[in-house]
């Protein structure tokens, strides 16, 4: 009963540095999403996946790269971290298509310092 | 531009005293309209999808209804258990599948 899986669930980095968050589904999704979170900003889409081979820019992608590595896994790279990029990240998937229930991991919380 | 406004902010109800949270959207062709639960330090949790103006859908103490303008999402009684953040997305009329979110009600219900 996975569902989505999110890695690592917190993080601490320094002004600069690069990391990558890994993401997998187990509901033979088609989509996959990653969305950030901030206090009064609401939930933002960063980059999505429409389905295998395919990747998309969202509301806020800058600072960001996406990689769809096989239908399960769609990972996020910050190459180099800003103090701006400080937030909670969501990664999602759904079925193919519109009005398909988009579902949620649990979270990566991370931190640029 | 798509949008999606949730109000109140915040929101606190004594056990059993029922309440509305309401969403109002303006979307492009709206594909669907969709109610989360959140708890602190979770990812939010699918509670309803409402696809046409006058739809509705319940579970358990929650109720959601949809016009062409807006949603509420009833609470009848509420229980302790209820507290969390509510939030609402909508869907538009691309194929992308992706959601366009509100900033959530925040839910207190105090025994």
């Amino acid at each position: 009963n996975a569902g989505v899986t999110q890695t690592p669930k917190f993080q601490v980095l320094k002004t600069g540095q690069s990391m990558t968050l890994q993401c997998a589904q187990d509901m033979n999704h088609n989509s996959m999403y990653w969305y950030r979170q901030d206090p009064g900003m609401g939930l933002r889409l960063i980059y999505y996946s429409a389905s295998e081979g395919t990747t998309d820019k969202g509301e806020v992608p800058n600072g960001y790269n996406v990689s769809r590595l096989n239908k399960r896994e769609f990972s996020l790279r910050l190459e180099s971290a800003a103090p701006s990029q400080t937030s909670v990240y969501f990664c999602a998937s759904s079925e193919y298509g519109v009005a398909n229930t988009i579902y949620f991991g649990e979270g990566s919380w991370l931190t640029v310092v | 531009e798509d949008q999606v406004t949730q109000s109140p902010e915040a929101l606190r109800l004594q056990e059993g005293e029922s309440s509305s949270l309401n969403c109002s959207y303006t979307v492009s062709g709206l594909r669907g309209l969709f109610w989360y639960r959140q708890d602190p330090g979770k990812g939010p949790e699918f509670l309803f999808t409402l696809y046409s103006a006058g739809e509705e859908k319940e579970k358990e103490r929650l109720k959601a209804t949809l016009t062409k303008k807006e949603s509420f999402l009833h609470i009848t009684a509420p229980k302790p258990e209820d507290s969390a953040t509510y939030l609402c997305a909508v869907q538009d009329g691309s194929n992308t599948g992706k959601l366009i979110f509100g900033q959530g009600t925040t839910l207190q219900v105090k025994p």
